[in-house]
């Protein structure tokens, strides 16, 4: 089983600053997947990477898979409160189950 | 989009007593259904896979007789945590992954909570 880190685990900030986390491995990644989850509520896919090298813009995210497929970043511009969660990232592990292995998450709070 | 539901989205039980959580694809077929549980500020731990009509597929570590999953239908699956304590308090949280386009993503269900009194 794959082994994702992510970092920082824990990001407090103030509205309308940048950020971005990162989500590494040792180990080559067949595609990544981020997603967003509010407290109290399940995860919400936000973009799967699949090439290396790859970028993906949602909005003010930006998505980054790097060449390597061994790490990937999410950097998020000018940060509102409604961007405030836990971002996870997520590696398919691509059997034939698609079973997700989850990194520990990067929880975000965004103050007014 | 796909929409998957949970039911109930909270329970409070007495430690000892047994308590079902349903998981249902709405509006799609779901070959595989996954459970999750995840603890306070953690990531989600997965549990077990389980396909319609198989018997479920356990992560190590995770007691088999105590989290019976049955996948009854291609829209359906249950967890029953079984005499629960308050160690199993936690968020669960199922997902289910569609018969159709390649099947690789899959959707999660809102949750569910379980405090065990």
């Amino acid at each position: 089983t794959q082994l994702l880190e992510q970092s920082p685990q824990f990001l407090s900030i103030q509205e309308g600053e940048n950020l971005t986390v990162y989500c590494n491995s040792s180990s080559v990644f067949s595609s990544l997947q981020w997603y967003r989850q509010e407290p109290g509520e399940g995860p919400v896919l936000l973009v799967t990477v699949v090439t290396g090298g790859e970028v993906k813009k949602l909005k003010r995210l930006t998505f980054q898979f790097g060449d390597a497929r061994k790490d990937s970043s999410l950097h998020i511009t000018a940060a509102q409160p409604g961007d405030t969660g836990l971002y996870l990232c997520a590696e398919n592990s691509g059997g034939s189950n698609y079973k997700l292995t989850f990194g520990k998450g990067t929880l975000l709070t965004v103050n007014p | 989009g796909a929409v998957v539901s949970q039911h109930p989205s909270r329970v409070i039980c007495k430690s000892g007593t047994s308590v079902k959580i349903e998981c249902r694809s709405l509006d799609f077929q779901a070959t595989t259904m996954f459970w999750y549980r995840q603890f306070p500020k953690q990531s989600l731990m997965l549990m077990a896979t389980s396909n319609e009509g198989s018997k479920a597929t356990y992560e190590q570590g995770v007691e088999k007789d105590k989290f019976l999953i049955n996948h009854a239908s291609l829209t359906l699956s249950t967890l029953t945590v079984t005499s629960a304590h308050p160690e199993d308090s936690s968020f669960y949280i199922c997902s289910a992954r569609s018969r159709l386009a390649g099947g690789r993503e899959q959707f999660f269900g809102p949750g569910t909570r379980l405090t065990v009194l």
